[in-house]
């Protein structure tokens, strides 16, 4: 069974460039979650999406968006990168959203390297 | 918001020998806490998890207590392996959120 995947699993930007980054959950789950992982910290939360809709959303600027296409898949968008955006970005889904989210299954991440 | 103190940050034990980490949580509101094991260039992997109505729950070599009055709970791993290095993370749920709140992190190497 295919787990969570993600592309493209590295990239390199330049710094007010903008960068859409893709996620395919396990198949019958129908929210995904957004985290980025700054090296050497634990993930932090950036959305959540649950049948199409936002579920909850992190500390993070306008900078950032998402949004989750019928097919459950999600998209995440940042725009004007900024040095401090380079990191680990990784998607996460699970069965259920809100209080019943459950166990979250993650994808191996999208490497994002700002100049 | 949620708050999740790991300890320790790094822990180096030989094989054979058992490990603990250590977390703490702030939101009396969190009600599931899972914990995640991540190797080099992988995502996160959930390896064990428990739900706030139990105080502790097994799975072959690992294990994991909550203490819900106290805030803390921990990861045991027994009879450790060298292929148990890793980063080890800790988690908490805070359902009126839906986030999980990550602790920042163990590393585990474990010396043949």
């Amino acid at each position: 069974d295919a787990g969570v995947t993600q592309s493209p699993t590295h990239l390199i930007k330049t710094r007010g460039q903008h960068v859409t980054l893709r996620c395919s959950p396990i198949s019958g789950h129908k929210s995904v979650s957004w985290y980025q992982q700054v090296l050497g910290q634990g993930p932090q939360f950036i959305f959540q999406y649950y049948e199409k809709e936002e579920r909850g959303r992190g500390n993070f600027p306008d900078r950032f968006s998402a949004r989750q296409f019928p097919n459950y898949s999600s998209e995440l968008n940042v725009n004007a990168l900024l040095l401090g955006d380079s990191a680990l970005y990784l998607c996460a889904s699970s069965l259920e959203a809100g209080a019943n989210t459950g166990e979250l299954f993650f994808g191996e991440g999208s490497r994002l390297t700002v100049l | 918001g949620e708050n999740v103190e790991q300890h320790p940050s790094t822990l180096s034990v030989q094989e054979g020998d058992s490990a603990v980490i250590k977390c703490t949580y702030s939101d009396s509101a969190s009600n599931y806490f899972p914990w995640y094991k991540q190797e080099l260039g992988k995502g996160p992997q959930l390896i064990i998890d428990i739900r706030s109505n139990v105080g502790e729950k097994k799975d072959q070599r690992i294990a994991v207590t909550l203490n819900k009055t106290a805030k803390h709970f921990s990861l045991h791993i027994t009879e450790t392996q060298p292929e148990d290095s890793a980063v080890y993370f800790c988690a908490a749920l805070n359902s009126g959120y839906s986030t999980l709140t990550f602790g920042k992190g163990t590393m585990l190497l474990v010396s043949p």
